[in-house]
């Protein structure tokens, strides 16, 4: 399989439910990043890993929280959510974080929360 | 900050029918500039890219030129068909801190209509 996966493509989950989200680049990549998709809102970039450091925590609520145990793998664990956490998140990869380099984007979790 | 603004959509455009989307930014430095494409259920994929001022990005039939001096980057087709339909991002990347750091506007919809 080739480019950037996610799974699982659809997610339902109740505000006390645990799930996690997977993402795996099969593209040799050292840079990984979760991104929130809502409706009429720009992109929200959430973490950023490089070489499987966290590089960047854009604020977000502790509820998400990001694990990269390889350069190929990246993780995001839920737990307690909220319904306004429903979105598209998208996952991408880059060779590195120089600024010229091309982010590839996996498919995204549709999750929903009720 | 940085910033990107795009033209509110929906676009709704006869087959054939010229295509342009207005994107301008605000950035400190020097950015790459952006135009990801988004198909229904499907993640963002790049379309093009300029990492300097007056650079041209151009992929299938889609063009767009940095303009330093208008801080623009819009995008252009000369014809475009009902397979273009599609959620069109404009985005910009900065070196922040030592990583690079990614502004999306709030994306544009095309609709094509035979």
């Amino acid at each position: 399989e080739t480019g950037v996966t996610q799974t699982p493509r659809h997610l339902v989950m109740g505000m006390t439910n645990k799930k996690s989200l997977k993402c795996e680049q099969h593209l040799g990549h050292n840079a990984m990043y979760w991104y929130k998709q809502s409706a009429k809102k720009p992109l929200e970039l959430m973490f950023v890993y490089s070489l499987e450091e966290r590089v960047e925590n854009n604020s977000v609520p502790s509820r998400f929280s990001p694990e990269c145990p390889n350069s190929s793998h990246l993780f995001l664990h839920l737990h307690t959510l909220q319904p306004e956490d429903s979105a598209l998140y998208l996952c991408a990869s880059s060779q590195g974080t120089f600024h010229t380099d091309t982010q590839y984007f996996g498919p995204g979790t549709r999750l929903t929360v009720l | 900050g940085d910033s990107v603004t795009q033209m509110e959509g929906p676009v709704t455009l006869s087959e054939e029918a010229c295509l342009t989307i207005n994107c301008t930014y605000t950035a400190t430095g020097y950015p790459s500039l952006f135009w990801y494409v988004q198909y229904p259920g499907e993640g963002l994929q790049l379309l093009l890219k300029a990492t300097k001022a007056d650079d041209k990005g151009s992929n299938k039939g889609f063009e767009a030129t940095y303009r330093k001096e208008t801080t623009s980057f819009h995008l252009e087709k000369g014809s475009v068909q009902v397979s273009d339909s599609a959620v069109y991002f404009c985005a910009l990347r900065v070196e922040r801190g030592g990583y690079q750091k990614v502004t999306f506007g709030t994306g544009t919809k095309l609709q094509v209509i035979p």
